[in-house]
């Protein structure tokens, strides 16, 4: 199966600009998507195909990324963005999702 | 708009069956596959497998294979997930989601949590 490594946890200030990473253990091209969980909550698609904004989501969030190295960008952070991030591929079966790197706002 | 409505939460005994629903809304239900998540306490999300509701074909995840069952109801736009043997490793919550074509979700339900216990 793929794997996907994501950056550890995260505090932050608002305001920052943060990086979180997700690192595939072989090539999904650009097949990775990202989502945000809130506690309690079910996961929420911010990007998909690496690089695309979903509707709705601010632009404070973009995704770059191709082969195995991706990143999802927040700027700047706010308080509301208090979460777990996930990646997730689709290139690859079975579909897997990285383990998550939480974002705590201080 | 989209809605994915789930079944509510179900307390099992190891070694019985449980089967959840997932009924969806706002959109023509056999357009869209469905793919069900496992979501483990405080753990990462496992893709389960997915159905495709206009076919009725499936794909499952081989770590789900003989565990996981999942069927759809065209006449009441409702998707079905049964799990069987269950032991404490499958108290999870369980999401359906609709999929998109290029394979993320971009809807998802609330979730079903699954308690495993005697």
């Amino acid at each position: 199966d793929t794997v996907l490594t994501q950056s550890p946890a995260l505090t932050v200030s608002p305001g920052e600009r943060i990086t979180i990473s997700c690192r595939a253990s072989e090539t999904v091209s650009t097949l990775v998507h990202w989502y945000q969980q809130k506690p309690g909550q079910q996961p929420t698609l911010l990007i998909y195909l690496a690089s695309n904004l979903d509707s709705g989501v601010p632009a404070r969030f973009s995704g770059s990324g191709s082969g195995t190295d991706f990143t999802l960008t927040i700027d700047p952070v706010e308080a509301d963005d208090n979460a777990t991030y996930y990646c997730q591929q689709s290139w690859n079966d079975p579909f897997t999702f990285g383990s998550g790197t939480k974002l705590e706002i201080k | 708009q989209v809605k994915l409505l789930q079944s509510g939460a179900a307390l099992v005994k190891p070694g019985d069956s449980v089967k959840m629903s997932c009924k969806a809304s706002g959109y023509a239900f056999t357009d869209y596959i469905i793919h069900w998540v496992k979501q483990s306490h405080g753990k990462s999300l496992e893709w389960i497998g997915y159905i495709n509701p206009y076919s009725g074909g499936t794909n499952y995840n081989e770590k789900f294979k003989s565990k996981a069952s999942l069927t759809v109801d065209k006449s009441s736009s409702t998707a079905y997930m049964e799990f069987s043997r269950l032991t404490s490793e499958d108290s999870a919550i369980y999401y359906c989601a609709r999929w998109s074509y290029g394979g993320y979700g971009a809807y998802w339900g609330q979730g079903t949590l699954v308690t495993v216990s005697s």
